[in-house]
């Protein structure tokens, strides 16, 4: 079945640090989903990108959706402590009104 | 806009009891979705609903589970007679379909759910 692969698992970064996750899709996409999950928190949508080789930014953010619509990547410039968290990724089964989520990329600071 | 609100916070009990967890969608969103987190599962989806009729529900476990949505405020996931496997934080979440197909999702705080 199609499936969303997302990588790494966990990244450990000093402050200040970049951080970068990326998403592989088994299928084209229509669109692709960003969410940050705060530690005991719940999923918050961040962003929907939708066209071929798009690149959006939101402050330090800047988010990718590749020119073949099936993989995307999110990095963070100059990490900081509000970016503790995990970031999933998700697209469309394509099927029905069902998003495909990735595993997480879990953001850890290093003290 | 109040988000979506899901109660209890933390429910612990024991093994064979019954649960119901309660969602409250944001007012006009016509899609609802339940989802359990575990740390080795992920998000998984369990069932969702669109003006209150369950359209896929493959994602719920097992007969033990059942999901209602009486009307487009509220609803409902019941376990029973629930497991220790069903420890897990339930997430209620909706979403607007006047976004379009997929459109982004506003998730509940979510139930901690212990099952000794």
């Amino acid at each position: 079945g199609q499936q969303v692969m997302q990588i790494p698992q966990y990244q450990h970064v000093q402050e200040g640090e970049d951080f970068t996750t990326y998403c592989n899709s088994s299928t084209t996409l229509s669109n692709i989903q960003w969410y940050k999950q705060r530690p005991g928190g719940h999923p918050v949508f961040l962003i929907q990108l939708v066209k071929s080789g798009e690149v959006k930014k939101q402050k330090r953010l800047t988010f990718q959706f590749g020119e073949a619509k099936k993989n995307s990547s999110l990095h963070i410039t100059a990490t900081q402590t509000t970016d503790v968290g995990t970031y999933f990724c998700a697209g469309p089964s394509g099927s029905n009104y069902q998003l495909i989520w990735g595993a997480g990329t879990k953001l850890i600071i290093k003290p | 806009d109040a988000g979506v609100i899901q109660s209890p916070r933390h429910e612990v009990t024991e093994m064979g009891q019954e649960v119901t967890l309660r969602c409250k969608p944001i007012s006009g969103h016509d899609y609802l979705f339940w989802y359990r987190q575990t740390m080795m599962r992920g998000l998984e989806l369990l069932i969702y609903f669109n003006n209150n009729v369950p359209i896929d529900d493959s994602g719920m476990p097992e007969d033990r589970f059942s999901a209602k949505m009486p009307n487009a405020s509220f609803s409902t996931l019941k376990i029973q007679p629930s497991e220790p496997r069903d420890s897990a934080v339930y997430f209620c979440a909706s979403s607007a379909s006047r976004g379009g197909w997929n459109s982004p999702l506003h998730f509940g705080n979510g139930t901690r759910l212990t099952v000794t």
